[in-house]
């Protein structure tokens, strides 16, 4: 149980280009969704919260313009990366959580390659 | 200031050695701490929850554990299998919003020898 599905697994695409990634949980409601960022052999940066029906929480520091997130249901969570640059590239990793208390379950994340 | 850290950074073992990974933490409001173990290139996967000093699971070789100020994760007789990077987090309750929010330690890097 507890599975979470994160799509694309690889993007690779042009500077300038806009980038969505998908996250459902399937086979739970997911009340709240996570997006991290993760640089080699670092651990987990978070970069928003997001509930659903709400609007997103985000971390200090992370542009609210340049990443989209959209929390439409209780298994579906995106995370759009506008007019992507080089610098953008990096493994977005999505999580979900059941609710307080709950352990968050992790997609297997998405490698985004930007030339 | 709410910190998570965990010790060692890396760790090599030879099969059938065991050993422990530590992950300390000073956080007010603790609601529950997280084990999960991390493959190159791919997200998390969940391992424990523990949420009181006290509690322990047990899953196969793993045995984690948790104290008022830290966590261990025993690995018993690892196999090769084992190597992958652990990491731990801690969900606290922010005093002054009454949110929550997790802390993730930078992990250790387990390598286990055949």
């Amino acid at each position: 149980g507890a599975v979470v599905s994160q799509h694309p697994s690889r993007v690779i695409c042009k500077s300038g280009t806009s980038v969505k990634i998908e996250c459902r949980s399937l086979d739970f409601q997911a009340t709240t969704m996570f997006w991290y960022r993760q640089f080699p052999k670092k651990s987990l940066m978070l970069m928003a919260t997001s509930n659903e029906g709400s609007k997103a929480t985000y971390e200090q520091g992370v542009e609210k313009d340049k990443f989209l997130i959209n929390h439409a249901s209780l298994t579906l969570s995106t995370l759009t990366v506008t007019s992507a640059h080089p610098e953008d590239s990096s493994f977005y990793i999505c999580s979900a959580s059941s609710g307080t208390d709950q352990p968050q379950h992790f997609g297997d994340g998405t490698r985004l390659s930007i030339l | 200031e709410d910190q998570v850290t965990q010790s060692p950074e890396a760790l090599r073992l030879q099969e059938g050695e065991s050993s422990s990974l530590n992950c300390s933490y000073t956080v007010s409001g603790l609601r529950g701490l997280f084990w999960y173990r991390q493959d190159p290139g791919k997200g998390p996967e969940f391992l424990f929850t523990l949420y009181s000093a006290g509690e322990e699971k047990e899953k196969e070789r793993l045995k984690a554990t948790l104290t008022k100020k830290e966590s261990f994760l025993h690995i018993t007789a690892p196999k090769p299998e084992d190597s992958a990077t652990y990491l731990c987090a801690v969900q606290a309750i922010l005093k002054t919003s009454g949110t929550y929010k997790y802390i993730f330690g930078t992990g250790t890097r387990l390598k286990v020898l055949a």
